[in-house]
């Protein structure tokens, strides 16, 4: 089946520092998601990109659906405590549609 | 209330047991969706509905996974003889049909889910 490969795992990052995630897929997609989720609670959606080669910002997130439309990354500049969390790549389309294709989330840590 | 609402948050049941689970879409969202996540892991989806009919069923592990949904609205996850690793938390995610893109829906958006464990 469809796998994303999420990186990095994790990453410890001082407060102000900018941090980039990505995810790969073996399969294309129609539309890229990226999600945040706090302990306890269920994903938040951050953005969603509906193009390939779009590029979308939302406040200090920007994120861009890959050319080949298999590819997508997460930018966050200017990081703050409240960043920390778990973020989640997802894919959605292709020959499935409805349902979303995870990464394995990349585990985000900002010291103050 | 205005998000997806699920219940209970938390369950503990014995192995063998069946346990229930019911989801609440945000009002006129007609997909829903189940998914599983296992400790420190991705989600996995389990099955999508669109209305009260299930067009994709193809993530539900075993024969002792089910689900419906009444009314196009709420949907129940209904697991029989439970199993320790059916521990996990279930989650819930509604969404409404873009009918302007194909085998797309408008973006998910997600219950904070049920913790199922089973000792």
């Amino acid at each position: 089946g469809q796998q994303l490969n999420q990186s990095p795992q994790s990453m410890f990052i001082q407060e102000g520092e900018d941090v980039s995630m990505n995810c790969t897929s073996s399969s294309i997609f129609n539309t890229w998601l990226w999600y945040k989720q706090d302990p306890g609670e269920g994903p938040v959606l951050l953005i969603a990109l509906y193009k390939a080669g779009e590029l979308t910002s939302n406040g200090r997130l920007t994120a861009q659906f890959g050319i080949t439309r298999k590819d997508s990354f997460l930018n966050i500049s200017a990081s703050i405590p409240s960043d920390v969390g778990i973020y989640f790549c997802a894919g959605q389309g292709g020959t499935s549609y409805g349902k979303l294709t995870f990464g394995q989330g990349t585990i985000l840590t900002v010291h103050p | 209330g205005a998000g997806v609402s699920q219940s209970p948050s938390n369950k503990v049941t014995e192995k063998g047991k069946d346990v229930e689970l019911r989801c609440d879409p945000i009002s006129g969202h007609t997909a829903l969706y189940w998914y599983r996540q296992s400790l420190g892991q991705g989600l996995e989806f389990l099955i999508y509905f669109q209305g009260n009919s299930a067009p994709d069923k193809s993530g539900l592990p075993s024969d002792r996974f089910s689900a419906e949904r009444t009314g196009g609205s709420v949907s129940t996850l209904t697991i029989q003889r439970t199993q320790q690793e059916d521990s996990a938390v279930y989650l819930c995610a509604s969404s409404s049909l873009d009918r302007g893109r194909i085998y797309s829906n408008q973006p998910q958006h997600f219950g904070d889910g049920t913790r199922l464990s089973i000792l």
